[in-house]
């Protein structure tokens, strides 16, 4: 299983948009990387996955750089309820395949 | 979006006994469900991948004898703490993917289990 390596921790300002970065030098071919948003005493919440270059939601951008060695997460115009642990998961795409939790980013938003 | 339910949401026991805790996937079929445990300031650790109709595949340093998984159906898994004890006290969060395929796994509120 590929390691992931993400800051520990980041402080921002409500209204800025915030970029996390996870280091994945040993991603797979058959890799994706996923990342999930955790507040305190509940499960992780899914926020976006992708493959390579750029995906967009209604709530994130991820990009993947040619080498898929790293990905950035990229949250536009945080606020306070979006303090919380990020983790960068990376695994197969297919439903026998498993991913490990790395460390996560505590990510602090301040008013 | 797909959910998933776990009950008890918290739940306090003696040392030495047994609790269940129960995953269900509520509008989905999940082939595959994975039970993790979680202690305080600390990231999710697989304990366990569980397959419908199959033995559960435990992480290494996991007690399958102590930590007993069950999936019984494509809804529902139930991980059962045996002779619990202080130590086995965490978060138990499950999760489950859905059978059209992809990596994304939808998480459960998670279970606090308390052992005194």
């Amino acid at each position: 299983l590929a390691k992931t390596t993400q800051p520990i921790s980041m402080d921002s300002y409500e209204g800025q948009e915030v970029n996390i970065t996870c280091s994945h030098n040993n991603i797979a071919t058959n890799d994706y990387i996923t990342w999930y948003q955790q507040f305190p005493s509940q499960g992780p919440r899914f926020i976006i996955q992708g493959y390579k270059t750029k995906v967009t939601n209604e709530v994130a951008s991820l990009f993947i750089p040619a080498d898929r060695k790293s990905s950035t997460l990229s949250l536009p115009r945080v606020s306070l309820s979006d303090t919380a642990v990020y983790y960068c998961l990376v695994g197969v795409n297919t439903n026998a395949g498993k991913s490990t939790f790395g460390d996560g980013t505590t990510l602090t938003v301040k008013p | 979006g797909a959910v998933v339910s776990q009950h008890p949401s918290r739940v306090i026991c003696k040392s030495g006994t047994s609790v269940k805790i129960e995953c269900r996937s509520l509008d989905f079929q999940a082939t595959t469900m994975f039970w993790y445990r979680q202690f305080p300031k600390q990231s999710l650790m697989l304990m366990a991948t569980s397959n419908e109709g199959s033995k559960a595949t435990y992480e290494q340093g996991v007690e399958k004898d102590k930590f007993l998984i069950n999936h019984a159906s494509l809804t529902l898994s139930t991980l059962t703490v045996t002779s619990a004890h202080p130590e086995d006290s965490s978060f138990y969060i499950c999760s489950a993917r859905a059978g059209t395929g992809g990596n994304e796994q939808y998480f459960g509120p998670g279970t606090r289990l308390t052992v005194t």
